[in-house]
């Protein structure tokens, strides 16, 4: 266990739907991050959050939406996704974002099915 | 993009023998760090060496760090079933905060029993 859990683990939708993925991490960290990662390609950065603000949103489309109510909390809402948007989706944390290229701290995943 | 490249994509050894996969990247680090994924799973942090250090040791992994060929190489001496993962190396390329990972693709490691 790595101090960072996701819910659900698994996740089917249709493309109508809307639905939350959530992350919580029990480490005191202060900087949060979505990942996204498909099949054979790299692991791709959505968003980072340091001190509950955002810092990155790496050109994701705008219907993933995340939230940051707190330092230990992290929320991606997802809405009218694409088939292709089914992947394994990661939280990760680390402590302090001011060092720079931290260690991070990953949740086991949400597995999305998009259909 | 800055990008750390894995290689071999795919390593397929038996058990007790040794395991080297190798990284390159394109631009000055702060650090490198290797991660390793067991399938379906969240990435699990191994090992971090700094822009200034050569090689680290942390029971069976070592990894070096060749800054003047950009690259970093990962051993797992004596591997074991239980080592089948994927491993990635990721970079981080600034010196200040807000600065993020950047993972490569990964090597794909089966250690046969």
């Amino acid at each position: 266990e790595t101090g960072v859990t996701q819910t659900p683990r698994h996740l089917v939708m249709g493309m109508t739907n809307k639905k939350s993925l959530k992350c919580e991490q029990h480490l005191g960290h202060n900087a949060m991050y979505w990942y996204k990662q498909s099949a054979k390609k790299p692991l791709e950065l959505m968003f980072v959050y340091n001190f509950k603000e955002q810092t990155e949103n790496n050109s994701v489309p705008s219907r993933f939406s995340p939230e940051c109510p707190n330092s230990s909390h992290l929320f991606l809402h997802l809405h009218t996704l694409q088939p292709e948007d089914s992947a394994l989706y990661l939280c990760a944390s680390s402590q302090d974002p001011r060092g720079g290229g931290e260690t991070q701290y990953f949740g086991p995943g949400t597995r999305l099915l998009v259909l | 993009s800055q990008q750390g490249e894995e290689d071999p994509q795919a390593l397929s050894i038996q058990e007790g023998e040794n395991a080297t996969m190798n990284c390159s990247y394109k631009t000055s680090i702060n650090n490198l760090q290797w991660y390793r994924q067991n399938s379906g799973r969240g990435l699990v942090h191994l090992i971090l060496i700094r822009s200034n250090e050569r090689e680290k040791h942390s029971g069976r992994l070592r990894v070096t760090l060749d800054t003047s060929k950009k690259s970093s190489s990962l051993l797992i001496t004596a591997s074991r079933a239980a080592d089948t993962a994927s491993y990635f190396c990721a970079t981080a390329i600034g010196m200040s905060g807000n600065t993020p990972l950047v993972f490569g693709k990964g090597t794909r490691l089966s250690v046969i029993a």
